[in-house]
């Protein structure tokens, strides 16, 4: 089984532009969550998407939207980029809703943005 | 709100030897899973043991097991016989049923193992 796969791996941006992320998760796995990571702030919880609906959402700004198709993929938008957005960004898959421990998240390589 | 606090930044241990990373959190509920993740250089975030809350047992899984304290809030991992592909960042993180697959981590310890 293919594992969670992340495009692109790398992007340059500068400040202002808009960006979207793309995140394939693992074959039969309806929830995709999306955390950034940085070397100041650690690993924080963007969203999380399940069948299609955004189901918990971190707090980050209105900048930092994301989306969930019919086949599981999932698709984060950061609009207006800002210095600090500069970040690894990483998505997670996972079977289900999350209830039971064993609902085991595996991670994508993640994507390195930098916002010059 | 939950959180989780690693207070060792970084740690060494010696080949073959044994090693414990701390980690404490903070909930009011009773209900939760307990996590250490391990994240090379490489950057891929890999699962290195669970824990239910409601389980007073201490997980184990190989060279890896935890010791888990609900009482005091405490989840620390020990790594028995360290090798030198166990040097990695590894982050403590907490997940409670009420917020999905929602996963708080702590900063993290980078582990360093010399040969």
């Amino acid at each position: 089984k293919a594992g969670v796969t992340q495009t692109p791996r790398y992007l340059i941006k500068t400040r202002g532009q808009q960006v979207t992320l793309s995140c394939s998760p693992i074959s039969g796995h309806r929830s995709v969550s999306w955390y950034q990571q940085t070397p100041g702030q650690g690993l924080q919880f963007l969203f999380e998407y399940f069948s299609e609906t955004q189901r918990n959402k971190g707090n980050f700004p209105g900048r930092f939207s994301g989306r969930q198709f019919s086949n599981s993929r999932s698709e984060m938008n950061v609009s207006t980029l800002e210095l600090g957005d500069s970040a690894l960004y990483l998505c997670a898959s996972s079977p289900g809703q999350g209830s039971s421990s064993y609902n085991e998240q595996f991670f994508g390589p993640g994507t390195r943005l930098t916002v010059l | 709100a939950q959180t989780v606090t690693q207070s060792q930044p970084e740690m060494s241990v010696q080949e073959a030897e044994t090693v414990t990373l701390s980690c404490t959190y903070d909930t009011s509920e009773s209900d939760y899973y307990l996590f250490w993740y391990k994240q090379p250089p490489s950057r891929q975030m890999i699962l290195v043991i669970r824990q239910e809350a409601y389980k007073q047992q201490n997980a184990t899984e190989n060279r890896f097991s935890v010791n888990f304290q609900k009482a005091a809030k405490s989840f620390s991992l020990k790594i028995s016989d360290s090798q030198l592909g166990d040097a990695a960042m590894y982050f403590c993180a907490y997940r409670s049923p009420l917020y999905g697959n929602k996963l708080v981590f702590g900063a993290g310890t980078i582990l360093r193992v010399k040969s």
